[in-house]
C-alpha cells in the first residue's frame, strides 16, 4: 500500500466552480500534512500546511480527518490560473514527507 | 534571486557516463533532499542530510550518491548513468522540525 494516495484525476471544471478532492495516508502516526502545487514539468511549490482544526487561504481550504485518514483540498471559484497538479504531502517519521502522485486540476473557461 | 538552485537545468548524458547534478541554497536551512519524480509516481526521496556531517539513504539510493560540501550545497552523483535513471530531479530543503519543503527547479537528466 502507498503511503500516500490521491485520485488522479482529472477533475475538469468550469471557471467559478468549486472543485474538491482527496488524499489519503497509510501511517497514523503522521503529524504534518500539506498541500502542494505543481505546474507542468515545474517545482512542487508549498500551497498550505493543514492543520488539525483546518487551514483556509483566501479560496483554498484545507482540511484533515484523521479518524479517516485523509486530507482534504477545496478550491472555490476556481480561475483558469488553478489548473495544476495538487500534491499531498504527510510525514512518514521524523525525516521523511512522504508525497502522493498528485491529483490534476483542469480549470476552463 | 530564486532560494533553491539547481545545475544544470537540463542533461543528455550516455549510458554508463558519470554525472553530477548541483543544489545550492540561500536559505539558511540545515536539511537538504534529493527526489527524483517520475510520470505516475510521484516524488520518490533518493538521499537525505539534516547537517554537513549528516547523509543518509532514501527509498531509492541504489545508482546515486550525494555529497554535503558545505550547509548551502548538496551534489547527487550517478556513478554510471543508466536509460531508467531519466527523470526529472529535484532538491529540496526544510529546516530543523519543521517539514515545509522547498524545492529547486529541477533537472530534467535524460539518460541514451
Amino acid at each position: 500500500r502507498k503511503e500516500v494516495e490521491q485520485d488522479p484525476g482529472p477533475f475538469n471544471v468550469p471557471e467559478g466552480a468549486t472543485v474538491a478532492f482527496n488524499c489519503t495516508y497509510s501511517n497514523s502516526a503522521s503529524q504534518s500534512f500539506f498541500w502542494y502545487r505543481q505546474d507542468c514539468r515545474k517545482e512542487p511549490k508549498l500551497l498550505m500546511s493543514v492543520y488539525s482544526s483546518g487551514n483556509e487561504d483566501g479560496r483554498f481550504t484545507a482540511q484533515l480527518n484523521r479518524a479517516s485518514q485523509y486530507i482534504s483540498l477545496l478550491i472555490r471559484d476556481s480561475k483558469l490560473s488553478d489548473s495544476a497538479t495538487y500534491l499531498c504531502a504527510a510525514t512518514f517519521n521524523d525525516y521523511k514527507l512522504s508525497f502522493g502522485a498528485g491529483t490534476t486540476v483542469t480549470v476552463r473557461a | 534571486d530564486a532560494d533553491v538552485t539547481q545545475t544544470p537545468r537540463n542533461r543528455i548524458t550516455k549510458t554508463g557516463k558519470r554525472i553530477m547534478l548541483e543544489c545550492s541554497q540561500t536559505k539558511g536551512h540545515d536539511r537538504m533532499y534529493w527526489y527524483r519524480q517520475d510520470p505516475g509516481l510521484g516524488l520518490r526521496l533518493i538521499y537525505y542530510s539534516f547537517d554537513v556531517k549528516d547523509i543518509n539513504k532514501g527509498e531509492i539510493s541504489d545508482g546515486y550518491s550525494v555529497s554535503r560540501q558545505a550547509q548551502a550545497k548538496f551534489s547527487l552523483s550517478l556513478e554510471s548513468a543508466i536509460p531508467n535513471q531519466t527523470a526529472l530531479y529535484f532538491c529540496a530543503t526544510s529546516h530543523g522540525a519543521n517539514h515545509e519543503q522547498y524545492f529547486g527547479p529541477g533537472t530534467r537528466l535524460t539518460v541514451t
